[in-house]
């Protein structure tokens, strides 16, 4: 079963920021946050992990709260080629990937 | 193109059926998964093997067999095939340590 509880849908306008919240309250100390999207009719593809610290890379940041009972992902300027569905995963580094039901993410023009 | 490929794209067969996946990566990676999504879009994990050695099989029923001639191929071959067999199919590859994981296209099987 997923770790996490993400908000099923979401609308972000075109060109402002997309914040994608995640709690995973029971996240164990040696569980990474991961971060993947799922465009339509495509492969899933990874976006960012992180441990505890903030993390941003070409794609995205993700924000994790100090106690990571929860975090953030965080598209700058959101185009509609980002509308996907954004899973948030927690696991042990190299444990397997389950996915949940993830948010599906409309940008609107 | 370094990638995670899978043919083919598109499969259509009828109930009873034997048919056959294939998936190739050309990453370097040491371990492959398949994953099955089905009608309501849930993801879930059947097999990964690391360098050509089962490591999961998440009760998976035994008409799907997945072989893997070397760690850059894994393949999925299912025996009879169901009704609700019919899904999308995505490979993926990754490189531990805590690496995330290339995905594959997909294969969307059609069983009729």
């Amino acid at each position: 079963d997923a770790k996490t509880t993400q908000p099923p849908s979401m609308d972000c306008a075109e060109g402002r920021a997309a914040n994608l919240p995640c709690n995973h309250s029971t996240i164990s100390g040696n569980e990474y946050v991961y971060w993947y999207r799922q465009i339509h009719s495509q492969g899933p593809q990874y976006i960012i992990h992180g441990l505890k610290n903030n993390e941003t890379n070409e794609m995205a940041s993700l924000i994790i709260t100090e106690d990571r009972k929860s975090s953030t992902l965080i598209l700058p300027h959101a185009t509609l080629r980002d509308t996907a569905v954004y899973y948030c995963i927690v696991r042990v580094v190299d444990d397997k990937i389950i996915f949940g039901k993830g948010t599906r993410l409309h940008i609107l023009p | 193109d370094t990638a995670v490929s899978q043919t083919p794209k598109y499969l259509v067969t009828q109930m009873g059926n034997d048919k056959s996946i294939k998936c190739e990566q050309n990453l370097g990676h040491d371990t492959m998964y398949w994953y099955k999504q089905d009608s309501k879009k849930f993801l879930k994990i059947m097999f990964s093997y690391n360098n050509k050695e089962l490591i999961i099989n998440e009760t998976v029923p035994n008409r799907f067999s997945p072989k893997s001639p070397d760690k850059a191929h894994l393949n999925l071959h299912i025996n009879s095939l169901e009704l609700g067999d019919s899904a999308v199919y995505f490979c993926a590859s990754s490189q531990p340590p805590g690496n995330g994981y290339t995905f594959g296209s997909g294969t969307r099987l059609t069983v009729v």
